[in-house]
């Protein structure tokens, strides 16, 4: 298994330029998550989803929006893209099965973005 | 509003030490706490789980405690290696609800 994989792996961006974020993971998890890290930061969450057709915001949503139509897939799409926008993007996926949850994250390499 | 505090300062110890690192929430009352490792440049790689009706968890050489009335989780490492160098990231989150709060992570550094 790859695990969760990223495209682009660096990207760099002009201000009021979109872009999508591709995240695909090849472990069958229902659950999948979008944060961004910003230097001596933690994750903050952006975007997750609980299944195939379902995402809720996060804490620091605005600015991107989410799809899942697959199981596998996660993109995320920014839209007229800021410097404030720069960071460092991970994808993360889990699988939650049964009632007892486990909650096991699995991380993608991450996507380094940088808006000038 | 909900808060996560890690020392952000770095972490030296000797190899061979047991380093301790520590995890704080204010405002929040979470189902579960975890720590992961984050080598840079990669993403975090989880590392354990503990409940909150659990007040250790052990895993070869890790060990996590997680005290709801203090608010706490200490992180420990045994028998400290230079290969466990990393910065410590805790997170957590509620019952009800799949939005993690991670917090700023703290850097170890053994030193051999």
């Amino acid at each position: 298994n790859a695990g969760v994989t990223q495209t682009p792996k660096f990207r760099i961006l002009k201000i009021g330029q979109s872009m999508t974020l591709q995240c695909t993971q090849d472990m069958n998890h229902n659950y999948m998550y979008w944060y961004r890290q910003d230097p001596g930061m933690g994750l903050k969450l952006i975007y997750y989803s609980v299944g195939a057709g379902i995402t809720d915001k996060g804490e620091v949503p605005n600015g991107y929006n989410v799809s899942r139509s697959t199981t596998e897939d996660f993109p995320l799409r920014l839209e007229l893209a800021a410097p404030s926008q720069t960071s460092v993007y991970f994808c993360a996926s889990s699988s939650q099965t049964t009632s007892v949850r486990t909650d096991t994250q699995y991380f993608g390499p991450g996507t380094r973005l940088t808006v000038l | 509003s909900q808060k996560i505090e890690q020392n952000s300062e770095a972490l030296n110890i000797q190899e061979g030490k047991t380093a301790t690192l520590t995890c704080n929430y204010t405002n929040y009352s979470p189902a579960y706490l975890q720590w992961y490792r984050q080598d840079p440049g990669r993403g975090p790689v989880f590392l354990l789980l503990i409940r909150e009706n659990e007040k250790e968890k052990r895993k070869e050489r890790l060990k996590v405690t997680f005290d709801t009335t203090l608010k706490q989780s200490l992180f420990h490492i045994t028998a400290s290696q230079p290969a466990d160098s990393a910065t410590y990231l805790c997170a957590l989150v509620g019952s009800g609800t799949y939005k993690y709060i991670f917090g700023t992570g703290t850097r170890l550094k053994v030193l051999a």
